[in-house]
């Protein structure tokens, strides 16, 4: 099966650089998902990995590390509007369907 | 741009009732899903569905629960018989390739059932 681990809290200052880590095990490896979810809304789509290493998209990163079954997201110049829970997600072995991590609720700080 | 709606937003019901929440993924999308989430927990699977058939459930996904195409662009998820643990946020998405491509979910802003 699947299992994926987060830190279930991290707080930040505005204009800080956060990490939020992931840890998964998964029978057959397909790409890390990032996604992000503001309380009462739908999750949407922030990024993903298939490969080792590092993937920009503005402010956002996301790492891998396919060897140590790791991975993070890095936010940086944080804002009041990053404030949400961001899942990491893997797609089940063989299946169609994506395996979402216990999220990490990000409180930004002024 | 394209999204996934969800109707209705919000839906009351009795044990024991049914319901269906209805979805109108983005249209030229192939795969569709759906996800639940309690409150405060993470996101859930339950099914996912190509080619007019269920391509893979999860344990969540009983024979309290079935989906239908019923035409060209609603997808439902029917629940037979509520049970009070089946109140939760339900999320539809849709991905326009399978997920073994960089093709992600995108969700809808979901059905919060709450069975009373």
């Amino acid at each position: 099966g699947q299992s994926l681990e987060q830190p279930s809290e991290v707080t930040a200052v505005e204009g800080a650089i956060v990490q939020i880590n992931c840890t998964y095990q998964t029978s057959g490896f397909y790409g890390l998902s990032w996604y992000q979810q503001h309380d009462g809304g739908a999750p949407t789509f922030l990024s993903y990995n298939a490969l080792d290493g590092l993937e920009e998209t503005g402010r956002f990163s996301s790492f891998l590390s396919r060897s140590d079954s790791y991975g993070y997201l890095l936010l940086q110049e944080l804002q009041m509007k990053d404030s949400a829970s961001y899942f990491c997600a893997v797609r089940s072995g063989g299946g169609q369907n994506f395996v979402f991590g216990p999220g990490t609720r990000l409180s930004v700080l002024p | 741009e394209p999204e996934v709606t969800q109707t209705p937003s919000h839906q009351v019901t009795q044990m024991g009732q049914e319901v269906i929440l209805r979805c109108v993924p983005i249209s030229n999308h192939l795969y569709f899903y759906w996800y639940r989430q309690i409150l405060g927990q993470k996101v859930e699977f339950l099914v996912s569905f190509y080619n007019n058939e269920i391509s893979e459930k999860s344990e969540i996904f009983d024979d309290q629960f079935s989906v239908e195409r019923p035409d060209g662009s609603n997808f439902t998820l029917k629940i037979r018989s509520t049970k009070l643990e089946d109140s939760a946020m339900y999320f539809c998405a849709s991905s326009a390739r399978d997920t073994m491509t960089n093709s992600p979910l995108h969700f809808g802003n979901g059905t919060r059932l709450t069975v009373t």
